[in-house]
Order: structure tokens, then C-alpha cells, then sequence
């Protein structure tokens, strides 16, 4: 089973700031990677998908980019409003779909 | 527009079953693999099961193998989780979502508001 190691597990910043979460996969999954983000109380959202396609609808400050076991979230000026917790999951040949453990965003 | 509603949770006894229900609507359920995601409270996401769009394919998470079901009626626009043997670590609020393909390998790109299954004595 492919492991999904998310860093930072949590993280305060500004708003404005650019934000970087990564998500390293335990074995390569070429571009099968999606970025979802959860609000507290709500279903999560996706907001990436295929490493770096954003999802219709979703700010353009949010972009994916990597490829094989190595890929990054990154919000280019940080809003109140993206305040979550925001999840990497893999969805390459094999089951399980695996989430990675979430990073908590917060807004310092 | 897209919508996903489940149902069939609430309270259950450790080695019990229960059967989640999940209707679709404003697309046809036929032409997506769908999921279904659990999270336990406090907790991370878990990926429980998926089915591809006609059901000839269905994978699960090791947690769950051999306990749980997933299903679909195309023809109700409904996807179903059957969940036999229930434990207590079954405790979480359960997520239906549609893939963005046909295929099973693919993201969750719409979800339900979930439903809460409590496994208790």
C-alpha cells in the first residue's frame, strides 16, 4: 500500500502569506494526486486534482504542482476564509485510496 | 446541480449491521465511480470503499474487508454501504462522493453533508 506523509501536521500564518503544505508518497504515483480541503463541521472539498488541475470554482491563489512521490499545496496570499484542515489523497493504480493525515491552517 | 444525501445512520450494537444509503441527483449515478470516505471523530479522513460506474469493479480499505459492501442501483440513482460485524473503531461519520470518471481510480469531486454511525454497547 502506497503511505501519504503530510508535513506540516499544523500551521499559523498571516493573512497574505504564502502558504506551503507537502504530501510525500512512499512509493512513485506519477501525477494521481488530488488536494482537499475541510472546514470545521463541513465535507471536504476538493480543490486540486491530477497534481495541478485546480477544480472549477476554486480560487486561483490555490495551486498544486509535483509529480511522482513528491508534491506540494501552495496558497499564494492566505485569506481568512482558508482556514481548514486540507488533506492529500492518492488515487494511483492500486487500493486503498489513501489520505494523507491533514495539515491544520490557521490564521495567526 | 450536483447533490448527494446519505442515510441510514445512528446508533449500533458492536457485531450489528447497519445500511447506509446515499441518493443522487441533478446527474445519472451511471457514469461515475463512487466512494465512500469515513472520519472518525477528531480524526483524518479514512478512504473506505469504491465502486466503478456499472459495479464490475469494488475495492476496500483492509479495515473494513470482509465486513462491508458496497453496491449501486443505477436505476435509483442510489449507492448503498452495507456494514456487518460492526466494532466500535466503526465509529465515524460516513461520506459518500463521486468520482470525476467512470473509473474507480479517480478524486472524490463531490460529497454529501455525511452521516454518523455510533457503535456502542
Amino acid at each position: 500500500d502506497v503511505q501519504m506523509t503530510q508535513s506540516p501536521s499544523s500551521l499559523s500564518a498571516s493573512v497574505g502569506d504564502r502558504v506551503t503544505i507537502t504530501c510525500r508518497a512512499s512509493q512513485r504515483i506519477s501525477n494521481f494526486l488530488a488536494w482537499y480541503q475541510q472546514k470545521p463541521g463541513k465535507a471536504p472539498k476538493v480543490l486540486i486534482y491530477a497534481a495541478s488541475t485546480l477544480q472549477s470554482g476554486v480560487p486561483f491563489r490555490f495551486s498544486g504542482s509535483g509529480s511522482g512521490t513528491d508534491f506540494t499545496l501552495t496558497i499564494s496570499s492566505l485569506q481568512p476564509e482558508d482556514v481548514a484542515t486540507y488533506y492529500c489523497q492518492e488515487y494511483n493504480s492500486a487500493p486503498p485510496l489513501t489520505f494523507g493525515g491533514g495539515t491544520k491552517v490557521e490564521i495567526k | 446541480q450536483v447533490q448527494l444525501v446519505e442515510s441510514g445512520g445512528g446508533v449500533a450494537q458492536p457485531g450489528t449491521s447497519l445500511r447506509l444509503s446515499c441518493v443522487a441527483s441533478g446527474f445519472s449515478l451511471t457514469y461515475y465511480g463512487m466512494h465512500w470516505v469515513r472520519q472518525a471523530p477528531g480524526k483524518g479522513l479514512e478512504w473506505v470503499a469504491v465502486i466503478s460506474y456499472d459495479g464490475s469493479n469494488r475495492y476496500y480499505a483492509d479495515s473494513v474487508k470482509g465486513r462491508f459492501s458496497i453496491s449501486r442501483d443505477n436505476s435509483k440513482n442510489t449507492l448503498y454501504l452495507q456494514m456487518s460485524s460492526l466494532r466500535p473503531e466503526d465509529t465515524a461519520v460516513y461520506y459518500c462522493a463521486k468520482g470525476n470518471s467512470a473509473s474507480w481510480a479517480a478524486p472524490a469531486v463531490d460529497w454529501g453533508q455525511g452521516t454518523l454511525v455510533t457503535v456502542s454497547s
